[in-house]
């Protein structure tokens, strides 16, 4: 592995249904995120870890649960998908010590919620 | 409430120079990113800007004016792969990243 990997690249999930996105990274980076990309939109993030053991609520984490039992892992479940979480879905991470905090990307997940 | 503008498209020419805008408003600053994006594809870093001033790396520029709230990012001889989309992003007194929508560029031969 070199950098972040996510999984699956693409999904088509029914309604209501459950799904986890993975993400994996082998930088050794303290901070990752969740983000979801729409048209028209920015980045919006959705959860972030610190560290860890952490994590943190985005701007918009309705939806949406994450975990950080290790460094290297980070998935993000949808417990209920509904339509308006179509979305691509980019994992990142960070090194997280002070300003600088270049954020290193995944290769996306895109998902189609019907 | 914290916003990024940044212009939605533009258009230039293959070997000329361009110029896409930045303004923010955001809860705090920590620093100012550029990132590229291709069709499809992942962001990848470009450039950051936590001083005032201008930033240069090969043809790719990135300037910075904290009290008016403005960045630019400046390409030189573009090149047909440059057509992407350009994300402006402030990291904010949290040290979350707040982004832009993005700035499609388009080259023409």
């Amino acid at each position: 592995i070199a950098g972040i990997t996510q999984a699956p690249t693409s999904q088509i999930l029914a309604a209501g249904r459950r799904m986890t996105l993975r993400c994996t990274q082998d930088m050794r980076h303290n901070a990752m995120y969740w983000y979801r990309q729409d048209l028209g939109l920015g980045l919006r993030l959705i959860h972030y870890s610190n560290t860890a053991g952490t994590t943190g609520k985005g701007e918009v984490p309705d939806g949406y649960s994450v975990s950080r039992a290790n460094t290297d892992d980070f998935p993000l479940t949808l417990a209920s998908a509904v339509p308006s979480q179509t979305s691509v879905y980019f994992c990142a991470s960070s090194d997280g010590q002070g300003d600088y905090n270049e954020q290193f990307f995944g290769p996306g997940t895109r998902l189609t919620v019907l | 409430g914290q916003n990024i503008d940044q212009p939605t498209e533009m258009t230039a020419t293959e070997g000329a120079i361009v110029q896409i805008n930045c303004t923010y408003q955001t809860s705090g600053f920590n620093g100012l990113f550029w990132y590229q994006q291709h069709a499809g594809e992942a962001p990848t870093f470009l450039s950051y800007n936590v001083l005032d001033g201008l930033e240069e790396k090969g043809r790719f520029s990135s300037f910075l004016s904290r009290s008016k709230g403005y960045s630019y990012l400046l390409l030189k001889e573009l090149q047909m792969k440059d057509s992407a989309s350009y994300l402006c992003a402030v990291m904010s007194s949290n040290y979350q990243l707040i982004w832009g929508a993005g700035t499609k560029l388009i080259i023409k031969p």
